[in-house]
């Protein structure tokens, strides 16, 4: 099963409008991260917030975490056409052999912004 | 800035055949990942590499093996290509920190198996 569940699988707005995303984890976390990717495209990491961080800005961005609730938000803000993608989180379940952890990523959440 | 390249960004192959999918990175990264990614199941790990020569087996490693024989390449091998192989194959590379760390994405492998 998903370790990471966004909501919605899918968002339209227009440009200017904020975008929220939701994601759903199941086990206990070090850290969760957003990727953005672009049709057809690989991933590009956009932040991580580490489980003892309630909320995190960059740019435009803004990232909450609720260890609690097991679930993070990934707001937009000011949306531009530019920000059309799909948004993945992705939370970390174990460390692997050698460093580094393990990311397990969601399903994705479609974000397309209309003119 | 880091990049990650693979050999190829459309491939078609037919049942059957031995399929080589190579990736490639220039930042000195010592982690390596392959993954397949469908629609509906996001992305899943098959196969990571932490060191030349030293592969570990992911989520879904059945019919993929790997190769890493230099520290900037890492190879993914479809020994016999089925239909059900068919998707976008995504390599990224890490720096082993524990706590903090992002993965470089290369910008995938679209393969058709018919």
């Amino acid at each position: 099963s998903q370790q990471g569940e966004e909501d919605p699988q899918a968002l339209s707005i227009q440009e200017g409008e904020n975008a929220t995303m939701n994601c759903s984890y199941k086990t206990s976390i070090n850290n969760l991260q957003w990727y953005r990717q672009n049709s057809g495209r690989g991933l590009v990491h956009l932040i991580l917030i580490r489980s003892n961080e309630r909320e995190k800005h960059s740019g435009r961005l803004r990232v909450t975490l609720d260890t609690s609730k097991k679930s993070s938000s990934l707001l937009i803000t000011a949306s531009r056409a530019a920000d059309t993608a799909s948004y993945f989180c992705a939370t970390d379940s174990r460390i692997l052999t050698g460093g580094g952890n393990k990311l397990t990523f969601g399903t994705g959440t479609q974000l397309k912004v209309e003119l | 800035d880091v990049k990650v390249t693979q050999s190829s960004r459309y491939l078609v192959k037919r049942t059957g055949e031995k399929v080589f999918l190579e990736c490639v990175q220039d930042m000195d990264h010592e982690n390596m990942f392959w993954y397949r990614q469908d629609p509906g199941l996001g992305l899943r790990l098959i196969y990571f590499s932490y060191d030349v020569k030293m592969k570990e087996k992911g989520d879904i490693p059945e019919g993929y093996s790997v190769s890493r024989e230099k520290k900037e390449r890492f190879s993914l091998i479809l020994e016999s290509a089925s239909t059900n192989q068919t998707s976008m194959y995504l390599c990224a590379s890490s720096l082993p920190r524990v706590s903090t760390y992002e993965q470089y994405f290369g910008p995938g492998t679209r393969l058709t198996v018919t």
